[in-house]
């Protein structure tokens, strides 16, 4: 079957970095997503993956190893605003997205 | 209209009951999904639409149906609702099927009862 892993829950301090791991196994792969949800709110897109290596945009940035099935998410000078569920998707070889369950992401001052 | 847009915001519902989300899009997408998204299981697809006039089943379709007449509308239909359909529904559209990247609806909240 397909599978997106990523932890259920992480903590993290204000102004510090913190990156949110994510692990797949899909039917084939055409590209790996990252969307953020406010709690209460939509998903919005924050990053697009379809080679290895890292993409940056501003404080955060996204990484892609298509060999081992991996990508995280980094985010930098961590603020309040970024609490929120971090959410992982695939696109599989029928272009369909397979989403991983999300990541709370709890900011401390 | 900006985006894509859902009705109702919230709905409580009565078990048995026929209801029908609407769901309206007004950048041309040629995709459209209805997920459902419940606490710990992240968004499963309901049903999708790569064009207008097709229409296609997704993870968890039993209990619900879609059509999609023309390229803005994507409405989901329950026809009996039960309580295992208490959850949060959204609408999401991509510019095509080999074009994901998907953009969001602000949700549905729906309770059976």
């Amino acid at each position: 079957g397909q599978n997106i892993d990523q932890p259920t829950e992480m903590t993290a301090t204000e102004g510090a970095i913190v990156q949110i791991n994510c692990t797949y196994q899909t039917s084939g792969f055409n590209g790996l997503f990252w969307y953020q949800q406010h709690a209460g709110e939509a998903p919005t897109f924050l990053s697009y993956n379809v080679l290895d290596g890292l993409e940056e945009k501003g404080r955060f940035s996204s990484f892609l190893s298509r060999s081992k099935g991996y990508s995280y998410l980094l985010l930098k000078e961590l603020q309040m605003k970024d609490s929120a569920s971090y959410l992982c998707a695939v696109t599989d070889s029928n272009y369909q997205l397979i989403w991983g369950a999300g990541t709370k992401l709890i900011i401390k001052p | 209209i900006a985006g894509i847009t859902q009705a109702p915001t919230s709905q409580i519902l009565a078990a048995g009951r026929r209801m029908t989300l609407r769901c309206t899009q007004d950048m041309r997408h040629n995709a459209m999904y209805w997920y459902r998204q419940d606490l710990g299981l992240g968004l499963r697809l309901i049903h999708y639409s790569n064009t207008a006039g097709t229409t296609g089943k997704g993870e968890v379709p039993d209990g619900y149906s879609v059509s999609r007449a023309n390229t803005d509308d994507f409405p989901l239909t329950l026809a009996s609702a039960v309580p295992s359909q208490t959850s949060v529904y959204f609408c999401a559209s991509s510019e095509g099927q080999e074009r994901s990247k998907a953009f969001f609806g602000q949700g549905t909240r729906l309770t059976v009862v």
